[in-house]
């Protein structure tokens, strides 16, 4: 089963920032949280992970609360082509055997 | 070229046919798996191998099969299609973390 849980769908409009949540509550110390995204059809792509503390690349922010249990995805300025399903996936280390277990995910849909 | 290829990318076929979709990859990752995605579904996992002589099953494994012929080639076999079997399959390579998927194969059993 996937350890989050996010929204079915949200909406954003374009230009503003779209803040996507995930819950968490039963992940492990050393667990991270990673983000990914599916634009219709196409293979999922990777956006962002981290362990505890708050990540910016170029596409996105992750920001992760103290207890861990949650955490929120920030695209800071939707556009259009942002609309996708947005999933959020808890993993073990990076030594683990373990493999990424998606769930449902979040339909973001960019609205002019 | 796509660092993660797979064939055929769409294919029909019909109930009780053997159908492989194959998938290779150029970024020399150990670790390689097969989704399953069914519409307005998540991705579930089918197998997975963590290197040439290991297959490990998934949430769904089946009536399905997997053979890793090489590091850089994975193959996802049904035996005998049905039709519920028709969905989207995703390919993914990885290294320890981040996966790289295939652009999907599409595959209607009719």
């Amino acid at each position: 089963d996937a350890k989050t849980t996010q929204p079915p769908s949200m909406d954003c409009a374009e230009g503003r920032a779209a803040n996507l949540p995930c819950n968490h509550s039963t992940i492990s110390g050393n667990e991270y949280v990673y983000w990914y995204r599916q634009i219709h059809s196409q293979g999922p792509q990777y956006i962002i992970h981290g362990l505890k503390n708050n990540e910016t690349n170029e596409m996105a922010s992750l920001i992760i609360t103290e207890d861990r249990k949650s955490s929120t995805l920030i695209l800071p300025h939707a556009t259009l082509r942002d609309t996708a399903v947005y999933y959020c996936i808890v993993r073990p280390p990076l030594s683990g055997n373990t493999p990424l277990v998606f769930g449902k995910g979040t339909r973001l849909s960019v609205i002019a | 070229d796509a660092d993660v290829t797979q064939t055929p990318r769409n294919r029909i076929t019909k109930t009780g046919k053997r159908i492989m979709l194959e998938c290779s990859q150029t970024k020399g990752h150990d670790r390689m798996y097969w989704y399953r995605q069914d519409p307005g579904l998540g991705l579930r996992l089918i197998y997975y191998s963590f290197d040439v002589k290991d297959i490990n099953k998934g949430e769904i494994s089946d009536g399905y099969s997997v053979s890793r012929q090489a590091q850089a080639k994975f193959s996802l076999s049904l035996e005998s299609a049905i039709p519920n079997q028709t969905a989207l399959y995703f390919c993914a390579t990885s290294a320890y973390g981040e996966l790289f998927f295939g652009e999907g194969s599409r595959l209607t059993v009719l």
